[in-house]
């Protein structure tokens, strides 16, 4: 099981959008439509922001946005704010309730 | 509204065993189709899957961990708990325990954790 691949770092002005991809394989992400993305602060819990690729749970602002494309997933993040400044963890699930994390992304807002 | 919350020692010497465990409030681990997770995070870098536990007590185990973990549920405690034997400085890390979801959503997404508790692994 290796990480998916994401991008060290990206980054945005405020009020553009970024999309951060999630590179797996077709045993994983290309496999299930079962991504899900986390957003973590410095020193805190990573917080759930996406599932299921596309679904938001309540509270989550609709400024950010999942897809899927083959083995291949990305999140979007639109109306950059101050806030979303953090690490970002993709994750799937790779068959028998295995999970396998992303190595992170660092968002910066410029 | 669902609160985890770990607890262990704060140093394990390598070669020894790393035990925690992670106490649940605000809902209960036998609650049907749950699902019960453990992640951890090396300083500075990702985050790892470690392990899930369905709430009847079937374990999901990182390949790479399986040799040497072991997950389990106590009811009348509303814990749950990870052993990792023989652990070297590799291991360290902040280790979190979650809420991997329920019933359609369960066991692919973790929705509810906890603060997180280093464990360095030193002599």
């Amino acid at each position: 099981q290796s990480a998916l691949t994401q991008p060290r770092s990206v980054s945005g002005s405020p009020g553009l959008s970024v999309s951060i991809s999630c590179t797996g394989t077709s045993s994983d992400v290309g496999a299930y439509n079962y991504v899900s993305w986390y957003q973590q602060h410095p020193g805190k819990a990573p917080k759930l922001i996406i599932f299921d690729v596309n679904k938001r749970p309540s509270g989550v602002p609709d400024r950010f946005s999942g897809s899927k494309s083959g083995n291949a997933a990305s999140l979007t993040i639109s109306g950059l704010q101050a806030e979303d400044e953090a690490d970002y963890y993709c994750c799937s699930y790779a068959g028998d309730y295995t999970l396998i994390f992303g190595g992170g992304t660092k968002v910066t807002i410029l | 509204q669902l609160q985890l919350q770990e607890s262990g020692p704060g140093l394990v010497k390598p070669s020894e065993t790393l035990s925690l465990t992670c106490t649940v409030s605000g809902g209960s681990i036998s609650s049907r189709g749950d699902y019960w997770g453990w992640i951890r995070q090396p300083p500075g870098k990702g985050l790892e899957w470690i392990g899930t536990m369905y709430y009847k007590g079937n374990p999901y185990y990182n390949p790479s961990l399986k040799s040497r973990m072991t997950l389990s549920l106590d009811w009348s405690k509303n814990q749950f708990s990870l052993r990792l034997t023989s652990v070297t400085a590799a291991d360290t890390a902040v280790y979190y325990c979650a809420w991997g979801g329920s019933g359609t959503y369960g066991g692919r997404l973790f929705d509810y954790w906890g603060q997180g508790t280093l464990v360095p692994v030193s002599s």
